[in-house]
């Protein structure tokens, strides 16, 4: 079955830590991206990646970092410097029209 | 102003109701326009998929689209209990793999 993989599914984060989503897709489409969920607020694009070994800031990229160095994978690692983290994260990637979207990691600062 | 306006509701209503969902927004220059559907703790899932105004069908769900007014909506007719979901409408410059833009969706409930 063809699709997008997020792991873990629940994550807990202390203060001060970096912490990093994983991504996976075996749809073979070049376009991935990470959107922050949080309520009342939709979704918010942080990276997006149209093709290996590139990537572009979104809308609210500070205190996030990505790399795409296969065309599968596109992990997106929540730094210290990300002062309010606690959100639903969801990864997706796209071909031809709109997007295949994860499950989502749900990420809280403890 | 947000680029793309969706009343985040919660919005109720009994079973078998025709249920109306809008988003409005302000660039003009969005040509695609998509509605998602998300149910609790899961990612988003693509419903319906529209280029430029009119209407498309696909079984109880209408997507209309009205590029002078700059309004999308999502009709829904004999609605189900299993429709239960937040919707979420989406809009893109172009096809392909482009950016997309994203309503803050609107949570519906179905009642039996």
């Amino acid at each position: 079955d063809g699709g997008i993989t997020q792991s873990p599914k629940y994550l807990f984060r202390k203060e001060g830590q970096n912490v990093t989503l994983s991504c996976e897709q075996n749809l073979n489409h070049d376009a991935m991206y990470w959107y922050r969920q949080d309520p009342g607020q939709g979704l918010r694009l942080i990276y997006y990646s149209q093709i290996v070994n590139d990537f572009q800031k979104g809308d609210i990229a500070e205190g996030y970092s990505v790399s795409r160095e296969k065309k599968e994978s596109f992990p997106l690692t929540v730094t210290s410097a990300q002062k309010n983290p606690t959100a639903f994260y969801l990864c997706a990637s796209s071909a031809n029209y709109g997007y295949t979207f994860g499950s989502g990691t749900r990420l809280t600062v403890v | 102003q947000k680029e793309v306006e969706q009343d985040p509701g919660p919005l109720s209503v009994p079973e078998g109701a025709i249920v109306s969902l809008n988003c409005t927004y302000s660039n003009s220059a969005f040509q695609y326009f998509m509605w998602y559907r998300q149910y609790s703790r899961k990612g988003p899932e693509l419903l319906m998929y529209t280029y430029s105004s009119g209407n498309k069908e696909d079984g109880r769900f209408t997507a209309q689209v009205d590029k002078s007014s700059k309004y999308i909506s999502l009709f829904i007719r004999d609605s189900q209990p299993s429709d239960s979901a937040t919707y979420l409408c989406a809009m893109t410059l172009s096809g392909g793999a482009q950016k997309l833009v994203f309503g803050q969706g609107t949570r519906l409930t179905i009642n039996p």
